[in-house]
């Protein structure tokens, strides 16, 4: 399985501002997805991270909210742009295995004051 | 569009009984996952079934997938406190490359 790192591990962000999360893998991944958890509920799929395209967002969720970026095959970071309350959350980047599975990072806090 | 059930939301357990999850789809899955995420932790993948009628076991922990592949459990014999988390299972439709995350299972465990 990949070792993933995220960054930062929390933050506490004033609302209108953006806050831009690392996720670093230690092997070259071909799939990498970003989700949001919120305290106590399931997992949303915000989008999959493509080397060298563009990013796939699933419904719900935008580019100028959620712009992502995946410069190489081990890198990826989520802007969350102009904050609000509604945007706390745990932030969660996951590459996919060899088959089905996917390895999550320790995620990233985020507090929207 | 596809949802994937899961019941039941909490489940509270004297330690050293057994728990079950179940997980539901509204459509055929290709494959599902189970995973763990501890309190305060990150969901860590415990195992992936992919054929009709499989069943998997780790230790204590036994994995089911349904014959129509639309349904999955997760039964653990004998609780320990180290259960103590959310259980989540994700399935994978046939149509398309999407995985999605059942509402999780909370299990929480007395000494």
């Amino acid at each position: 399985s990949a070792v993933i790192s995220q960054k930062p591990s929390r933050d506490i962000c004033q609302r209108g501002t953006s806050l831009t999360i690392q996720c670093q893998v230690d092997s070259q991944v071909t799939m990498m997805f970003w989700y949001r958890q919120q305290p106590g509920q399931s997992l949303t799929l915000i989008a999959t991270a493509n080397q060298g395209s563009e990013a796939t967002y699933e419904s719900g969720f935008v580019i100028d909210k959620f712009p992502i970026s995946r410069p190489n095959l081990t890198f990826s970071t989520l802007t969350v742009s102009n904050m609000s309350p509604e945007d706390s959350s745990i932030y969660l980047c996951s590459v996919g295995g060899s088959r089905y599975e996917q390895y999550f990072g320790p995620g990233t806090r985020l507090t929207v004051t | 569009g596809q949802q994937v059930m899961q019941i039941p939301q909490y489940q509270h357990v004297q330690e050293g009984e057994d728990f079950t999850t179940y997980c539901n789809s509204s459509t055929t899955l290709s494959n599902i996952q189970w995973y763990k995420q501890r309190p305060g932790g990150h969901p860590v993948f415990l195992i992936q079934l992919v054929k009709s009628g499989e069943v998997k076991k780790q230790k204590r922990l036994t994995f089911q997938f349904g014959e129509a592949k639309k349904n999955s459990s997760l039964h653990i014999t004998a609780t320990q406190t180290t259960d103590v988390g959310t259980y989540f299972c994700a399935g994978e439709d046939t149509g398309g490359f999407k995985t999605i995350f059942g509402a999780g299972t909370r299990l929480f465990v007395k000494a």
